[in-house]
């Protein structure tokens, strides 16, 4: 029933690991996005997705790497994570109305 | 690039008072100006959204208004609750008919008191 699901909720790890947060959303939306919110809750997106094709792409280490299989799904591998990775990772998506519908987030504590 | 300032960082009021959040953008082409309200532990829900063609929209309880002049948008929510407490977040775009590069604002948290 959940419109955007994202997993795992909660991901603790070494520094230095390589992590992976699924999404997936059912609303039939075209476009997906992986935003970042830090621990003084600010909002900045990382990633957009357009039908399977990047079209957003923000100034983000390229130890992040977004892969979209279909239009339903967006993932995000993080390799050789650190500690400034700690954060809440939110999964979006949108038609081309600009309403953005978001999962309920990815805790990421990198230890 | 898009700059959005928010204010107040915090926010407390009664039950039943109103409250206002101010929001400034600095992108004179943006044209869309959602506001979203964070519970804890949730993700962002959007809660009223307006663009640039209109100066003014309300629903229910909460209301947004746009200047585009003077480059601001405000969120007003009359007659809180309880369960109006949460964080709140403006954001602003440019709505490019396939993805929405939206700028959020650094949010406010409004607790609203018995």
């Amino acid at each position: 029933d959940t419109a955007v699901s994202q997993t795992p909720k909660y991901l603790v790890t070494q520094m230095g690991n390589d992590k992976s947060i699924k999404c997936e959303q059912n609303l039939g939306h075209d476009t997906m996005y992986w935003y970042k919110q830090d621990s003084k809750k600010f909002l900045k997106i990382m990633f957009s997705y357009n039908n399977k094709e990047l079209i957003i792409n923000e100034t983000v280490p390229n130890r992040f790497s977004p892969k979209s299989p279909d239009k339903a799904h967006l993932n995000l591998h993080i390799n050789s994570l650190e500690l400034g990775d700690s954060a809440v990772y939110f999964c979006a998506s949108s038609q081309r109305d600009s309403k953005l519908f978001f999962g309920s987030g990815t805790q990421l504590s990198v230890l | 690039g898009e700059n959005v300032e928010q204010h107040p960082s915090t926010l407390s009021v009664q039950e039943g008072d109103s409250a206002v959040i101010k929001c400034t953008y600095s992108d004179s082409a943006s044209n869309y100006f959602p506001w979203y309200k964070q519970e804890l532990g949730k993700g962002p829900q959007l809660i009223i959204d307006i663009r640039s063609n209109v100066g003014e929209k309300k629903d229910q309880r909460i209301a947004v208004t746009l200047n585009k002049t003077a480059k601001h948008f405000s969120l007003h929510i009359t007659e809180t609750q309880p369960e109006d407490s949460a964080v709140y977040f403006c954001a602003a775009s440019k709505h490019t008919g396939t993805a929405s590069k939206l700028t959020f604002g650094t949010g406010t948290r409004l607790q609203v008191t018995l």
